[in-house]
């Protein structure tokens, strides 16, 4: 059993949509972070939170909005997305960044989402 | 640069054969290494890491990885399959910004 819970499972919205991702950890975690993995391909990194703080962004358009309300819970938000947005986006979270390197980087099960 | 390379994009074994995907890396020092594996629909589940001490690497559900300084390798191994390890494996290294750099995948199928 993941100890990552992400909602929705499945999304599906229009261009003009505006809808959330969440994720929810109760490991205590202070690092948190957002992938997206197409089809056959390995996840890519989007952002990563460091207690509560936005540590990178790796030039993802802005019609995409992480937010981190407090130490549990990681929000990606949606705005004006475009059809080739569609993928599974993976949170995932570790201990803290330097947690990482031990391999404890946990992973949900991922919001698979369509744009129509 | 920091980067791991699958060379296998697909691999189909008969169930209880063995196995070994192969993984190869960059990296200029003692590298973190990773294997993680992917079933359908779901998120990755960690099946065993490297970062110092004995080459060979045990995991869970029967795999284990052998570091290989000299041809820069983590392949992964399992002497025996189970058609539930039909999934996608990654290997990944982390670099020393903490960013975990994942390969491209090999899709495992095991037939009967």
């Amino acid at each position: 059993d993941t100890e990552v819970t992400q909602t929705p499972k499945h999304l599906v919205m229009g261009m003009t949509n505006k809808k959330s991702l969440k994720c929810e950890q109760h490991m205590g975690h202070r690092a948190m972070y957002w992938y997206k993995q197409k089809a056959k391909k390995p996840p890519e990194l989007m952002f990563v939170y460091s207690y509560e703080k936005l540590s990178i962004n790796e030039s993802v358009p802005s019609r995409f909005s992480p937010e981190c309300p407090n130490s549990s819970l990681l929000n990606l938000h949606l705005h004006a997305l475009q059809p080739e947005d569609s993928a599974l986006y993976l949170c995932a979270s570790s201990q803290n960044l330097a947690g990482v390197r031990t391999g404890e980087l946990f992973f949900g099960e991922g919001s698979r989402l369509t744009v129509l | 640069a920091q980067s791991v390379t699958q060379p296998d994009i697909h691999i189909t074994v008969s169930e209880g054969a063995s196995l070994e995907l192969r993984c190869n890396y960059s990296y200029g020092a003692t590298p973190y290494l990773f294997w993680y594996v992917q079933s359908p629909g779901q998120g990755l589940q960690l099946l065993l890491k490297y970062f110092s001490g004995d080459t060979l690497v045990q995991g869970i559900k029967g795999f284990e990885a052998e570091f290989k300084r000299s041809q820069s390798s983590f392949n992964l191994r399992k002497p025996s399959v189970h058609w539930s390890d039909a999934a996608e494996y990654f290997c990944a290294v982390i670099n020393t910004g903490n960013q975990f750099y994942f390969g491209t995948g090999t899709s495992l199928t095991v037939i009967p």
